[in-house]
């Protein structure tokens, strides 16, 4: 069965202090897996796509990383503003091209100034 | 660019009733998902629609159904309502799919509440 599970569930971090959530995940045959930000009382926000191992993607202070069996999004020196729940997504190839992706249950990160 | 809308906002209903659910996508956009999330389950996919044709379902009972009209609007109706149903709902859209950048544009959704 194809799952998703992300850690921790919960993050605090002081501003400015560095940290690694991680995102495991068993698919057969990934697509892609993807990574969302969710302030509370909205909607998921797209960050970053990967799609093969050892391939990274970076934005402001994020960087994401995936190996065949995890993914790892890297918050450097993070804001207050960074707090948020972190979703991790996976796509199967069985999916095709369509909207159907695997969730996590998300990392919610807090960061305090 | 208007982005996804989701209507209601949130809504009130009772064990055994029904509820209709609209989504309205991005402009231009075809692929119309939906999805359910729950502090227990997260986020999980409920259905696809993609030129008002159901091209992908999730594990979900009958009683959750949903169509999509020739201007890519669409409904989710959720039927005989059982408290486990109370639930945020999301609606997603894309042009035709997850395209090369794999981003699916989120509406803010409707959050159910059944007593």
């Amino acid at each position: 069965e194809d799952q998703v599970t992300q850690s921790p569930e919960a993050l605090r971090l002081q501003e400015g202090e560095s940290s690694s959530l991680n995102c495991s995940y068993t698919v057969s045959g990934l697509r892609g897996l993807f990574w969302y930000r969710q302030d509370p009382g909205k909607g998921p926000e797209f960050l970053f796509t990967l799609y093969s191992a050892g391939e990274e993607k970076e934005k402001e202070r994020l960087k994401a990383t995936l190996t065949k069996k995890e993914s790892f999004l890297h918050i450097t020196a993070p804001k207050p503003e960074d707090s948020a729940t972190y979703l991790c997504a996976v796509q199967a190839r069985g999916s095709g091209n369509t909207g159907k992706l695997i969730f996590g249950q998300g990392t919610t990160l807090q960061v305090k100034p | 660019k208007a982005g996804v809308t989701q209507t209601p906002r949130y809504l009130i209903k009772t064990r055994g009733q029904q509820v209709t659910l609209s989504c309205s996508p991005i402009s231009g956009h075809r692929s119309v998902s939906w999805y359910q999330q729950t502090p227990g389950q997260g986020l999980q996919f409920l259905f696809e629609y993609f030129s008002e044709t159901q091209r992908n379902k999730g594990n979900f009972p009958g009683r959750f159904s949903g169509r999509q009209f020739s201007n890519s609007r669409s409904e989710m109706n959720v039927s005989t309502l059982e408290l486990g149903d109370s639930a945020l709902y999301l609606c997603a859209s894309t042009l035709s799919g997850l395209s090369n950048t794999g981003e699916l544009f989120f509406g803010e959704g409707s959050r159910l509440t059944v007593l």
